[in-house]
């Protein structure tokens, strides 16, 4: 069975400083991954994806994931961490022959100053 | 409308009692889920309906639970005979395919005393 595991559950940066949210899946077959953003009192909106071709995604607000078949792996990255980045994220997979997509339990991000 | 819509946005109601929650997705997608959302415990994928193909019910709970989609569009998820331990958000979200972003909607806040 498919599954998403997400490493940390807050994970609390400073301002300016690199932000690093893990992701690992498990898949049977190639993968489609997706990370998405709940910003405090808001719905969820998609980040990025991975479907096919360039391992390096980029997606809005700086942020970017790369997609690691050997560690099965796509972590979320940002070089610098902006006060407006606080929120949950959540990595999710395109699973079961792509029929349903699985989410993780998500990472609360906090950035202080 | 512009974006998904669910109603009610909160549901409070006794224990035992069967709840009604609805979904109006973006017109013309094709991909309808539901997901419940509680504290801590990220996305919990509860349904999926694809086009005119059978739904993907793997992830109801218990047979308390059903969701029906009618003419390809409006859904409706029931929750029989409530239980508190059933009390989170639920959350429904369309997309144009299976790999597509999904659009979220703001979700339903069911309360069950």
């Amino acid at each position: 069975a498919q599954s998403v595991t997400q490493l940390g559950s807050h994970v609390s940066v400073s301002e300016g400083a690199l932000v690093l949210l893990r992701c690992n899946y498990s898949s049977s077959v190639p993968p489609y991954l997706f990370w998405y953003v709940q910003y405090p009192n808001q719905g969820l909106q998609l980040l990025l994806k991975y479907t096919t071709g360039a391992t390096l995604v980029k997606g809005i607000n700086g942020f970017e994931a790369e997609f690691k078949k050997s560690e099965t792996s796509f972590h979320l990255t940002k070089p610098s961490a902006h006060m407006s980045d606080a929120a949950e994220y959540f990595c999710a997979v395109l699973s079961g022959g792509y029929n349903k997509l699985i989410f993780g339990a998500g990472t609360r991000l906090a950035v202080h100053p | 409308g512009a974006g998904v819509s669910q109603s009610p946005s909160n549901k409070v109601t006794e224990k035992g009692k069967d709840v009604e929650l609805r979904c109006d997705p973006i017109s013309g997608h094709t991909a309808l889920y539901w997901y419940r959302q509680s504290l801590g415990q990220g996305l919990e994928f509860l349904i999926y309906f694809q086009g005119n193909s059978a739904p993907d019910k793997s992830g109801l709970p218990s047979d308390r639970f059903s969701a029906e989609r009618t003419g390809g569009s409006v859904s409706t998820l029931t929750i029989q005979r409530t239980q508190q331990e059933d009390s989170a958000v639920y959350l429904c979200a369309s997309s144009l395919g299976r790999e597509e972003k999904l659009f979220f909607g703001s979700g339903t806040q069911l309360s069950v005393l």
